[in-house]
């Protein structure tokens, strides 16, 4: 069965490093999204991409977050300089079309020291 | 935007009980609702989801949900739990036409022998 894969699982950085987050959406899906959930709260909507654009972000996605699709595969996320709050699970999901059920990989947990 | 509400953060129930999740939703547009569920140290799988047709979706281990329009709820049931339905059930909405997904905070289910 096709599945999101992340790497890695587990980023250590310090505070003001960039990081990059790696994802493999499934192969024939269009859209795809980042999401954020902090320790002990709600998962949350960081970004969707389709047709290699940004379609919608929260506002949480301000300027120290990118994304891209820099090949046929994958698709990053890279926050430019971490703060410690950004330290939590990020998901990435894709999905077929607009509205459909969304697949999640397993997640990577960035800890900023 | 849409929105999601869990009544209920925690819902300890003893092993072979019925249970019921509550989830209420808003918004102003029509939306597809779903129930992902996180078991400790893993990412989301999807339980189910309702994207049209009957108002009663059903999951292969035994959970039901029904979307109920009038009272923007989509509940999620299960007539007796098993201590492998121990995890983290977060209920979602989505927009048709759009792709922010939206999250509601969760409710750990914990049973109990």
């Amino acid at each position: 069965e096709p599945e999101v894969t992340q790497t890695p699982s587990h980023q250590v950085t310090q505070m003001g490093q960039e990081v990059i987050l790696r994802c493999v959406p499934i192969s024939n899906h269009l859209y795809f999204y980042w999401y954020r959930q902090i320790l002990g709260q709600k998962v949350e909507f960081l970004v969707s991409f389709y047709n290699n654009e940004i379609s919608e972000k929260s506002e949480i996605f301000d300027d120290q977050f990118s994304v891209e699709r820099p090949d046929g595969s994958n698709f990053t996320l890279k926050i430019r300089s971490t703060k410690l709050e950004d330290s939590a699970m990020y998901f990435c999901a894709s999905s077929s079309s607009l509205g459909n059920e969304q697949f999640f990989g397993p997640g990577t947990r960035l800890t900023v020291l | 935007a849409q929105s999601v509400t869990q009544l209920d953060s925690q819902v300890p129930v003893f092993e072979e009980a019925p249970v019921e999740l509550r989830c209420n939703y808003s918004s102003s547009v029509s939306v597809y609702l779903f129930w992902y569920v996180q078991y400790p140290n893993q990412g989301l799988q999807l339980l189910l989801k309702y994207l049209s047709g009957s108002t009663l979706v059903e999951s292969i281990n035994g959970f039901e949900a029904e979307f109920n329009k009038s009272q923007t709820s989509f509940h999620l049931r299960k007539p007796s739990v098993h201590i492998s339905d121990t995890a983290e059930y977060f209920c979602a909405v989505i927009g048709v036409n759009n792709n922010d997904m939206r999250f509601g905070a969760g409710t750990r289910l914990t049973v109990k022998p």
